[in-house]
């Protein structure tokens, strides 16, 4: 079965720094997609960012980039220039038949 | 339409009690999810329609949570005789295709006292 461990339970970034947050994943499947969605307190989950299996290059969306390695298994989210908005549980998902979610990490930025 | 949305936010009920909440998906998705998220954890895929049909329900925490779609639009989720173990909330999400972008809904917070 899939399984998704982020090892960090929470994490503290200064406002306009650079945060990382970890993420790896236990799968036999050569096709599948990775999500990171931050979950703001009492707020919905949104998407942050997503990359394909079969995509060598790493996805980036404006302040937000991934370190994608497959053979590792690791799928790490980068967060530059921290903001306070940026503050809320980041999730790291897999998908292939479903979704897995891990544990979470609950990211405080401080001003 | 500008989202998902859950009815209702929040449900107290007593232990034994059923309950049903209702999910609207944005209005062309045609998967439909259903998750459960208890404090401190990530959601947890529970089953999903593709239209009114129901793909996988293996994943129901028990015989008590049922799950239907039956116009391929909305969806409701019943949990019967329901447990305080049951407390958590209640994530709808719904996507255009199997790999696009899972869009949430806001929740339903359930609380069996």
């Amino acid at each position: 079965a899939q399984t998704v461990t982020q090892s960090q339970p929470e994490m503290s970034v200064q406002e306009a720094e650079t945060v990382t947050l970890s993420c790896t994943y236990d799968t036999s499947e050569s096709d599948y997609y990775l999500f990171w969605y931050k979950q703001p307190p009492s707020r919905q989950m949104i998407l942050v960012i997503r990359q394909e299996a079969y995509k060598q290059q790493n996805a980036t969306e404006n302040r937000f980039s991934v370190n994608f390695q497959k053979a590792a298994k690791s799928f790490s989210l980068k967060i530059s220039d921290s903001q306070l908005g940026d503050a809320a549980m980041y999730f790291c998902a897999y998908r292939s038949y479903d979704m897995r979610f891990g544990a979470g990490t609950r990211l405080t930025v401080k001003p | 339409d500008t989202g998902v949305s859950q009815n209702p936010r929040h449900k107290i009920t007593k232990r034994g009690q059923n309950v049903t909440f209702r999910c609207d998906p944005i209005s062309e998705h045609n998967r439909l999810y259903w998750y459960r998220q208890t404090l401190g954890q990530g959601p947890e895929f529970l089953t999903y329609f593709q239209n009114e049909a129901q793909l996988e329900k293996s994943r129901l925490l028990s015989d008590r949570f049922s799950a239907e779609r039956p116009k391929g639009s909305f969806s409701t989720l019943e949990i019967q005789r329901t447990e305080q173990g049951d407390s958590a909330m209640y994530l709808c999400a719904s996507s255009l295709v199997v790999y696009n972008e899972q869009f949430f809904g806001p929740g339903t917070r359930l609380t069996v006292l």
